[in-house]
């Protein structure tokens, strides 16, 4: 397995601000992933951040609004722009180690007001 | 299009019951099946997953069969512990990383 964490654990943020949550891995990941747990529902996959390329995003979610970062093989960085209350969810990253096989960060708990 | 439905809750147990969470799949290829657990307060972990038709995938009492002329993967564990308390995630997983996960069940057992 491995040890994944994610800062801040939860945060409360004001419509029109921009958060950037981070997301460290303790080895060296090829596959790094973000999603969304909005209250209440499952999990939707925001994009996947595999490192020296571009992120690729699932329909509905864009660059422009969730700008992410993925510097090194171990760490990846997620921001959630011009927030509204509508992204009040819990994001949450997760890497693939093997027989793709993902295991989950402990989340970070977005409430905007 | 692929996805996974999940039986709704919640679900509420007395400690030593049976449990049974169903799980059926719609997928255009050959997925891998697995089951997450989500404790309060924490992030999801793996439970226990099946790779082909006829796996068994097991853990910590848990068991669930991949059945593919039923296209289904329930969740059972024959005695729950009020340890067990969480919400569990079916989910498939098609090539590309792709994963599909189901609304998830929420468990409560009872002392």
């Amino acid at each position: 397995s491995a040890v994944i964490s994610q800062k801040p654990s939860r945060d409360i943020c004001q419509r029109g601000t921009s958060l950037t949550i981070q997301c460290q891995v303790d080895s060296q990941v090829t596959m790094m992933f973000w999603y969304r747990q909005q209250p209440g529902q499952s999990l939707t996959l925001i994009a996947t951040a595999n490192q020296g390329s571009e992120a690729t995003y699932e329909s509905g979610f864009v660059i422009d609004k969730f700008p992410i970062s993925r510097p090194n093989l171990t760490f990846s960085t997620l921001t959630v722009s011009n927030m509204s209350p509508e992204d009040s969810s819990i994001y949450l990253c997760s890497v693939e180690l093997r027989d793709y096989e993902q295991y989950f960060g402990p989340g970070t708990r977005l409430t905007v007001t | 299009g692929d996805s996974v439905t999940q039986m709704e809750g919640p679900v509420t147990l007395s400690e030593e019951a049976f449990l049974t969470i169903n799980c059926t799949y719609t997928a255009t290829g050959y997925p891998s099946l697995f089951w997450y657990v989500q404790y309060p307060g924490e992030g999801l972990q793996l439970l226990l997953k099946a790779t082909k038709a006829d796996d068994k995938g097991s853990n910590k009492g848990f068991e669930a069969t991949y059945r593919k002329e039923t296209t289904s993967f329930h969740l059972e564990k024959g005695s729950v512990q009020v340890s067990d308390s969480a919400v569990y995630f079916c989910a498939l997983l098609l090539t590309g990383n792709q994963f599909y996960f189901g609304t998830g069940t929420s468990l409560t057992v009872i002392p």
